[in-house]
């Protein structure tokens, strides 16, 4: 099946600072979104991406199909924006999940 | 705009129990996917449906999960004589109509076992 591998698995950055999240996947896929999973555990949709470029704010996410990967940005970051966040592709009609990067924002 | 909504919330049970979780998806929406996600991984597939009709089923939902949509409306997952390695957050997704759609997810049910 398919294999999607984020990087990196943890990330520790102080409020302000900018980061760059990364999906590697293993096969063609029909579908890719970004989620943030906050410490209540509530899955957030951040983007419906499988191709091209899309910007929400202080956050942007590109993805690669032909190369495939996926690439979430995010600027200026704030202690909300801490949690877990996931690239999860289509594959038939389910989504794959990856292990997740875990950020963590500090004052 | 009403989102996907589970119910209930938790679940504490003793192991052998049987458990039974609600799912009601976004109102147009006919697709539907029940998920689990255990202590520090990302979610898993377990099933979805098209409508009423249940079209696939992953390996995961062993003889003891069943998983319904009367009405293709809203949806239940049941336990069976439940296991500690049960103990997990179980989600629910939905998603419009034609290929391609993104998926929405619900809060999810937490379920713990004693």
């Amino acid at each position: 099946g398919i294999q999607v591998e984020q990087s990196p698995p943890d990330l520790i950055l102080q409020e302000g600072a900018n980061s760059t999240l990364r999906c590697n996947f293993s096969d063609s896929v029909n579908n890719l979104q970004w989620f943030h999973q906050n410490p209540w555990g509530q899955l957030i949709n951040l983007f419906y991406i499988p191709s091209g470029t899309k910007q929400n704010g202080r956050l942007s996410a590109t993805t690669v199909a032909t190369e495939r990967y996926s690439l979430l940005y995010i600027s200026s970051s704030q202690t909300t924006d801490s949690g877990v966040y996931f690239c999860a592709v289509g594959h038939t009609d389910k989504l794959i999940f990856g292990t997740g990067t875990r950020l963590q924002v500090f004052p | 705009d009403t989102g996907v909504s589970q119910n209930p919330r938790h679940k504490i049970t003793k192991r052998g129990q049987n458990v039974t979780f609600r799912c009601d998806p976004i109102s147009e929406h006919n697709r539907l996917y029940w998920y689990r996600q255990t202590l520090g991984q990302g979610p898993e597939f377990l099933t979805y449906f098209q409508n009423e009709a249940q079209l696939e089923k992953s390996r995961l939902l062993s003889d003891r999960f069943s998983a319904e949509r009367p009405k293709g409306s809203f949806s239940t997952l049941e336990i069976q004589r439940t296991e500690q390695g049960d103990s997990a957050m179980y989600l629910c997704a939905s998603s419009g109509q034609g290929a391609n759609q993104p998926q929405h997810f619900g809060d999810g049910t937490r379920l713990s076992i004693l």
